[in-house]
């Protein structure tokens, strides 16, 4: 079955500065990528996608990058704030109907 | 968007006893997941259901079971509580049958003395 991985499991930068967060999947069917927003408190939050037949995504201050080969796919955050404080789950979803398979989490500290 | 709501923000239950999570959705989803969250341990999927009647086991269903006795609504069961089942539990709704862009709920905050 489909196995993600996500590093780091801790990110702090300083505000304004960009973020990175990497995720491997091991099944090579899987065609779906989502990324959640955790904040304290609350259930994750949807917050951009990316569909296998795309490369790149990007909504604002927010990217995902796609790299089927390598089976690797990455959240890009420009120009942090104290806002995107939070932890952050990737995952894949294995298959035509698969259920969706999540990483451990990254816990991202933004610092004023 | 679909509403998915959790019953309870923050329970806690004597050891032994018998629990009860709910997750009401307000729209028509077949596909409807519960998840514990541990700090370290990320999201695990416990029990989901494509439909009514229907329950299929996730990665940690032991100590568990789930009832979907309605399309909206999906309960989570804790047969006897142990403190080891003390943990942030999510419940998700999938979208449509291809299960793209799960919603969570706000979370149960279980914690069993």
């Amino acid at each position: 079955g489909e196995n993600v991985e996500q590093h780091p499991s801790t990110l702090s930068v300083q505000e304004g500065d960009s973020a990175v967060i990497k995720c491997t999947y091991s099944d090579s069917a899987s065609n779906y990528f989502p990324w959640y927003k955790q904040e304290l408190g609350k259930g994750p939050q949807l917050i951009i996608d990316i569909r296998s037949n795309v490369g790149e995504k990007k909504d604002q201050r927010i990217a995902v990058t796609l790299n089927k080969t390598a089976k690797h796919f990455s959240l890009h955050i420009t120009e942090t704030q104290p806002e995107d404080s939070a932890v952050y789950f990737c995952a894949a979803r294995g298959g035509s109907q698969g259920n969706l398979i999540f990483g451990k989490g990254t816990k991202l500290s933004v610092k004023p | 968007d679909v509403k998915v709501t959790q019953s309870s923000r923050y329970l806690v239950k004597r050891t032994g006893e018998k629990v009860f999570l709910e997750c009401v959705q307000d729209m028509d989803h077949e596909n409807m997941f519960w998840y514990r969250q541990d700090p370290g341990l990320g999201l695990r999927l416990i029990y989901f259901s494509y439909d009514v009647k229907m329950k299929e086991k996730g990665d940690i269903p032991e100590g568990y079971s789930v009832s979907r006795e309605k399309k909206e609504r999906f309960s989570l069961i804790l047969e006897s509580a142990s403190t080891n089942q003390t943990s942030m539990y999510l419940c998700a709704i999938g979208q449509g049958a291809s299960n793209y862009g799960y919603t969570f709920g706000s979370g149960t905050r279980l914690t069993v003395v």
